[in-house]
């Protein structure tokens, strides 16, 4: 089992550019949860799926912020155009079945400049 | 009123004692209780879970949860340097599959 994969590990760009975050789930796990952590707000949920498809996305701060998932092994969140205040690290988790906890990737670090 | 309250630290025990974080939440509907330990730079790992009221013992960590008092602890016996980490409580809610975390309490294990 390879665990929650992401990409890239680390990010830095430009403020206006669009950024784009990947991930792929553990396989078999049909919750799919992305997560932006930083020292002020700590770890807060952005959207989750489930079965591929969009069911919280509460937590997504602007429309600047958009998350995909086409199939069940892959998912993107996009942010254009990016800030400098959207400067954080980027988690995605998986799960299996309503509840329960999930595993975590280890992260995107994305520095926006 | 946040929904679920850490005291972010840092919490500092000598090695050997007892480490004892605490957390606290808002909403008497919750199911579920989840402590993750996440080391700098790295992501959160679960290493407890309860959802009764009561003790669970898990080797050197214990949860404690007391739903009336809306509040859940994590015990840790022998702490040894390697529990050095920040702490993240976790709350799940009845009929929501999303997870809420507090903002973590760190803890520091002095050799």
């Amino acid at each position: 089992d390879a665990g929650v994969i992401q990409s890239p590990r680390h990010e830095v760009t430009e403020m206006g550019q669009e950024v784009t975050l990947r991930c792929k789930p553990i396989s078999g796990h049909n919750s799919l949860f992305w997560y932006r952590q930083t020292m002020m707000r700590g770890l807060e949920l952005l959207i989750y799926f489930n079965n591929n498809v969009p069911i919280d996305d509460s937590g997504m701060p602007e429309d600047r912020f958009s998350a995909k998932m086409p199939n069940a092994s892959f998912s993107t969140l996009k942010i254009q155009p990016s800030e400098p205040r959207d400067s954080a690290v980027y988690f995605c988790a998986s799960r299996a079945g309503r509840a329960g906890q999930g595993a975590f990737g280890p992260g995107t670090r994305l520095t926006v400049t | 009123q946040k929904e679920v309250e850490q005291n972010s630290g840092p919490l500092s025990v000598p090695e050997g004692a007892i480490a004892s974080l605490n957390c606290t939440y808002s909403d008497r509907v919750s199911q579920s209780f989840f402590w993750y330990r996440q080391y700098s730079g790295k992501s959160p790992e679960l290493i407890m879970s309860i959802y009764s009221n009561g003790d669970k013992e898990d080797g050197r960590f214990t949860a404690q949860l007391n739903k009336a008092s809306q509040y859940v602890s994590l015990l840790i016996r022998d702490s040894q340097p390697s529990d050095s980490a920040t702490y993240l409580c976790a709350v799940n809610y009845r009929g929501y599959q999303k997870v809420t975390f507090g903002t973590g309490t760190k803890l520091q294990v002095i050799p």
